[in-house]
This record gives C-alpha cells, structure tokens and sequence, in this order.
C-alpha cells in the first residue's frame, strides 16, 4: 500500500518570494508517479507537476519545480515568484502504474500575501 | 472539449434517502475515476472503470455504494439509505492511456450533505 504524507497544514508566502511545500511518501512499488495537484476555492483540482520515479532528473514547469530524493522518499514542490493566483490547497499524491488510481496526502493550504 | 462534468454540484438530502450523481468524462477518456473528499482531507479513491468494465473498488465503498458505467461514457454513483457519515464532496476524474500520459482530469465535484 501507498501512504503519502503532508504535515504542514498552512504556509504562506509573499508575493514574488519562493515558497516550498513538503511531501513525503512511503512505497513497496519500484514503479510509481509523483504528482503535486492544485485545487483551488471552490474550483476543479489541476495537475500542476509530474514525476517519474524512474527519472533522476527534477521536474519543471515554468514556475513550478519539484526536489525528488528518491532515498529519502520526499517529494518537496517549489514555486518561484509566487503569484496571487498560486493560493490554493496543494495536494500531493502518487500512484503505481500509468493511470492507476492516486493515493494523496493531505493537502497544505497555500496563502500568497500582496 | 469541455472537460469532465458533475451533476448535481450540490445535493442536499435526508438520511435514509438515496441519492444519484452522473459524471460526464472528456471524451474518449478510457478510466473514469471516483473519489471522496472530506472537508480538511485529501480526495481518497472509491472506484475506477476501464470502458464499462469496474476495474477496482475501494473497502471504502460499502455495500450502500453502487457505481456503473454502462456504455462505457458516463458513470452515475448512487448512495443507497444514505447517513450522516456519507457528507463529502465526490470527485470524478477521467484518463486516456494514450493522451496526457498519466494525468487524470478532475471534475468540480458533487457535494453532498445528509441531514
């Protein structure tokens, strides 16, 4: 079975800064996807990143990097020059095998100070 | 393409009722997937369909819970003698094995509330 973990309830940040949100999980699997998904109030959760664990090299998007350490099985998601629009609960979350279903942690929720 | 839509957005019920929700995937869209969030909580995995076929389902989904995906587009959820306990929100998402590899698209949700 797949646990993922997200002990920090809350952050914060301001805006233009760089804010990084923590992710653990815990696996049996050699084969599994990571995923950081953004839900904002009262709107559809979006996939903002995505990480192949067979993959050494980070992910980016834009904005939006991830810090994979595959030994210590953290998941960490970075996001520089935060805007207003980045406030929402970020979720992490994994699976095993290509669109299978996800196991996510609890979310953190993500305010951006003007 | 206009994403994968829910129906109701919002239920309200009373307990012992049974109550009915339809998703609609993106088009083409093989998986189809539900989930159940609680306020405070990350969305927790109830069932998935490949095409018609229910493929898994969670021990979450006691025997009150049924899903079907007849003709392998929508699905519908429906909570039989519903209680206290079932109030959340239910999200459905939808994947292709061949288009956006490994991203399931998630619908607003029905949220529901059990008097």
């Amino acid at each position: 079975a797949q646990t993922v973990t997200q002990s920090q309830p809350e952050m914060s940040v301001q805006e233009a800064e760089t804010v990084t949100l923590s992710c653990t999980y815990d696996t049996s699997e050699s084969d599994y996807y990571l995923f950081w998904y953004k839900q904002p109030p009262s709107r559809q959760m979006i996939l903002v990143i995505r990480q192949e664990a067979y993959k050494q090299q980070n992910a980016t998007e834009n904005r939006f990097s991830v810090n994979f350490q595959k030994a210590a099985k953290s998941f960490s998601l970075k996001i520089s020059d935060s805007q207003l629009g980045d406030a929402a609960m970020y979720f992490c979350a994994s699976n095993t095998g290509a669109n299978s279903k996800l196991t996510f942690g609890k979310g953190i929720t993500l305010s951006v100070r003007p | 393409d206009t994403g994968v839509s829910q129906d109701p957005r919002h239920k309200i019920t009373k307990r012992g009722q049974n109550v009915t929700f339809r998703c609609d995937p993106i088009s083409e869209h093989n998986r189809l997937y539900w989930y159940r969030q609680t306020l405070g909580q990350g969305p927790e995995f109830l069932t998935y369909f490949q095409n018609e076929a229910q493929l898994e389902k969670s021990r979450l989904l006691s025997d009150r819970f049924s899903a079907e995906r007849p003709k392998g587009s929508f699905s519908t959820l429906e909570i039989q003698r519903t209680e206290q306990g079932d109030s959340a929100m239910y999200l459905c998402a939808s994947s292709s094995n061949t288009l956006s590899y490994n991203e399931q698209f998630f619908g607003p949700g029905t949220r529901l509330t059990v008097l």
